[in-house]
C-alpha cells in the first residue's frame, strides 16, 4: 500500500531536549516536506527536499534541521524545542514535478506538545 | 513569496446546496492549484487540483475554476451532504517548488 508514515503520532516533552520526527515513504517519490499546523494558520511548510541531499527552508524552518540522506526517509530534527513548537506537524511527498499525477500526499501527522 | 489568501474562513450551508470558496495568490508564476480536504483529526487529502493552463475543472458534485488575469481560483462544491462537513485548504505553487497553503474553510453541511 502506497503511503506515509510519521512516527512518533504523540510526543509530550521539555523545552530543550532534542527529539527526532521520522518520515518515511515508499512511493519513490522525489519530493518530500514537512507543515505545522496551526489554527487560523493552516499549513506552513518547515523544509522541502527535491531529491537527495538537497533540501530548502519553507516559511518558517527556524528551530529546526532536516536531513536527506536516502529517498525513503525525511526525519525532522528539533534540536532545542521551544513552547512555540508545539503543533500538528505533517510530512509530505509527491513525485517529481511536471510529472502527471503529482499529488501531494500527506502522512497521518505528528502531535508535539512542548512544556 | 507567494500569499495565498482564503475565504471564508467558515461557511455553513444547507444540505442540498451549494457551497463556494474562494482563494486569492500574489505571485503571477504559480501555476498549479490544488484543493484538500482535511477531515476532523485527518490529513489534508487532495481532492481536485488545476493547472494554470486550465480555466475549469469538474470532477462529479466538485469544481475548480481559475482566473489567472485575476489572480483568483474557487471551489464549487454542489448538491452538499454531511460528509461534505471538514476543513478545505486552498494552494498555490510553481510545479517544482513549495506550496502555499490559504488559512483554510470550515465547511459544515446542515441536514
Amino acid at each position: 500500500e502506497a503511503q506515509v508514515t510519521q512516527n512518533p503520532r504523540y510526543l509530550i516533552t521539555v523545552t530543550g531536549k532534542k527529539l527526532t520526527v521520522t518520515c518515511s515513504q515508499n512511493m519513490n517519490h522525489e519530493y518530500m516536506s514537512w507543515y505545522r499546523q496551526d489554527p487560523g494558520l493552516g499549513l506552513r511548510q518547515i523544509y522541502y527536499s527535491m531529491n537527495v541531499e538537497v533540501t530548502d527552508k519553507g516559511d518558517v524552518p527556524e528551530g529546526y534541521k532536516v536531513s536527506r540522506k536516502e529517498k525513503r526517509n525525511f526525519p525532522l530534527i528539533l534540536e532545542s524545542p521551544s513552547p512555540n513548537q508545539t503543533s500538528l506537524y505533517f510530512c509530505a511527498s509527491r513525485a517529481s514535478p511536471g510529472l502527471k499525477g503529482s499529488e501531494q500526499y500527506f502522512g497521518p501527522g505528528t502531535r508535539l506538545t512542548v512544556t | 513569496g507567494e500569499n495565498v489568501e482564503q475565504h471564508p474562513s467558515t461557511l455553513s450551508v444547507q444540505e442540498g446546496d451549494s457551497a463556494v470558496i474562494k482563494c486569492t495568490y500574489s505571485d503571477s508564476a504559480s501555476n498549479y492549484f490544488p484543493w484538500y480536504k482535511q477531515e476532523l483529526g485527518k490529513r489534508p487529502q487532495l481532492i481536485i487540483d488545476i493547472r494554470s493552463n486550465v480555466g475549469e475543472k469538474k470532477d462529479q458534485r466538485i469544481a475548480v475554476t481559475l482566473n489567472k488575469t485575476a489572480k483568483h481560483f474557487s471551489l464549487h462544491i454542489t448538491e452538499t451532504q454531511p460528509e461534505d462537513s471538514a476543513v478545505y485548504f486552498c494552494a498555490a505553487s510553481i510545479i517544482g517548488n513549495q506550496f502555499y497553503f490559504g488559512t483554510g474553510t470550515s465547511l459544515t453541511v446542515i441536514p
